[in-house]
């Protein structure tokens, strides 16, 4: 089984402060990273799906770098409002099984 | 619209009986999976299915089993033999043409068996 480490675990911040999580995987065999926000009372939503090592991707306030070599992804929210408030869960994609393995998640309360 | 449903949202179930959760999707893709979260646990997987009439076990597959007769529908019955059957239950499904294609998930269904 895949150890994909997610930090920290909670973060609570204030209306309009940026933040930024880390999650952490095995830097052999790689094959994609993904990020999903997952809101209270909804189901999980793809944010960003990267491959390539030096990746950078974007969706409005929220952004995600990768680096495979070392392991390692960001995700920065840029401006936090009280809508960003979820479980931000990174899942490490497994080559032909087609396999997520999933971190446990941050959870980000943005208090208005 | 397009998506995935599971229901019934809620299940409330006897200890020893068997429960099945449904999980149907209309996106027309190939792969289907059922994921259990509990409290401070990432998403866990039980089962996937990558066609029609195949599936293969997750990590922790023990005392569930699940069937996958139409591209439409992978059923999960939780069966008396998980000794905690008591989670929260996501079903998603995806493509299996690229590695990096997304799983989109369902509403989940939350099981209390007592």
């Amino acid at each position: 089984i895949l150890n994909v480490e997610q930090s920290p675990q909670s973060l609570h911040v204030q209306e309009g402060d940026s933040t930024n999580f880390t999650c952490s995987f095995p830097s052999s065999n790689f094959y994609a990273l993904h990020w999903y926000r997952w809101e209270t009372a909804k189901s999980p939503e793809a944010l960003f799906v990267m491959t390539l090592n030096g990746d950078e991707k974007k969706k409005g306030r929220i952004s995600a770098t990768l680096n495979t070599k070392e392991g390692y992804s960001y995700l920065y929210i840029k401006g936090s409002q009280p809508e960003d408030s979820a479980t931000y869960l990174c899942a490490l994609g497994g080559g032909s099984n087609y396999k997520l393995t999933f971190g446990k998640g941050t959870l980000l309360t943005v208090n208005p | 619209d397009g998506g995935i449903t599971q229901s019934p949202k809620y299940l409330f179930r006897k200890e020893g009986q068997n429960v099945t959760l449904s999980c149907e999707q209309n996106l027309n893709h190939d792969a289907m999976y059922w994921y259990r979260q509990d409290p401070g646990q990432g998403l866990r997987l039980i089962y996937y299915s990558q066609i029609v009439n195949d599936f293969q076990k997750g990590d922790i597959a023990e005392g569930y089993s699940v069937s996958r007769e139409k591209k439409e529908s992978f059923p999960l019955t939780v069966t008396s033999a998980q000794k905690n059957p008591t989670a929260f239950y996501l079903c998603a499904s995806g493509s299996v043409w690229e590695t990096s294609d997304e799983q989109y998930f369902g509403p989940g269904t939350r099981l209390t068996v007592t």
